[in-house]
């Protein structure tokens, strides 16, 4: 079983429309991310959580929500889709390594979004 | 001005051969480094971290250059199972900075 994952797989929706994005882990991590991926962009930071309550705006926020329900559970909204939102969506998780302070994440499969 | 960015690529190399690629990034006091592997828009997932020092896993070498900010990636005898996408990422106060990738396509 994967050990982050993310519900639906692929989705396409219409303008204005609220939609909301799920993401799992079973790793145990504190941290939790949500990204989004366009081509020819790098992945960008929509908002993260270093615990269950706490949460924290990314550099791309705008438009988007989040609920931390657990410690295993992190869920992207969207309150009123736009096109400019269609994109590739991932979810990832982290916890220090507590011998070189080093975040890897670990990334869930991702979600395809398209807003019509 | 991005705060990583990567040559895009591609860069079509046939099997066996050596393929170098580097990034930059914008923020001096950044405290960790990575290079990240992507296929066709799958997740991302860690390759290699990055030392100050340099370091090998097989066959792929990294190199950081704190003084002229810069990261580099080094893939030796190519494999076919090598053509992907490289992301460059740079941990800024546990919060990660992605480039955009260096696509690599190794041929037969």
């Amino acid at each position: 079983d994967a050990d982050v994952t993310q519900t639906p797989r692929n989705r396409i929706t219409k303008t204005g429309k609220r939609i909301m994005l799920e993401c799992s882990q079973t790793k145990g991590h504190d941290r939790m991310y949500w990204y989004r991926q366009d081509p020819g962009l790098g992945l960008r930071l929509i908002y993260y959580s270093f615990d269950v309550k706490d949460i924290n705006k990314g550099e791309i926020s705008d438009g988007y929500s989040v609920s931390r329900q657990a410690q295993a559970k992190f869920s992207l909204s969207l309150e009123s889709a736009i096109p400019n939102q269609t994109a590739l969506y991932f979810c990832a998780t982290s916890d220090s390594d507590l011998a070189g302070g080093l975040d890897t994440q670990y990334f869930g499969p991702g979600t395809r979004l398209t807003v019509l | 001005r991005k705060e990583v960015e990567q040559d895009p690529g591609p860069f079509n190399v046939p099997e066996g051969a050596t393929v170098a690629f580097n990034c930059t990034y914008s923020n001096s006091a950044s405290q960790s480094f990575f290079w990240y592997r992507q296929d066709c828009r799958k997740e991302p997932k860690l390759l290699m971290s990055v030392y100050s020092s340099g370091n090998e896993d097989g066959r792929f070498t990294a190199q950081l250059n704190r003084a002229s900010q810069y990261i580099s990636l080094l893939i030796r005898d190519s494999k076919l199972s090598d053509s992907a996408t490289y992301l460059c990422v740079v941990n800024n106060d546990y919060k990660l900075s992605f480039g955009a990738g260096t696509t690599v396509t190794v041929r037969a």
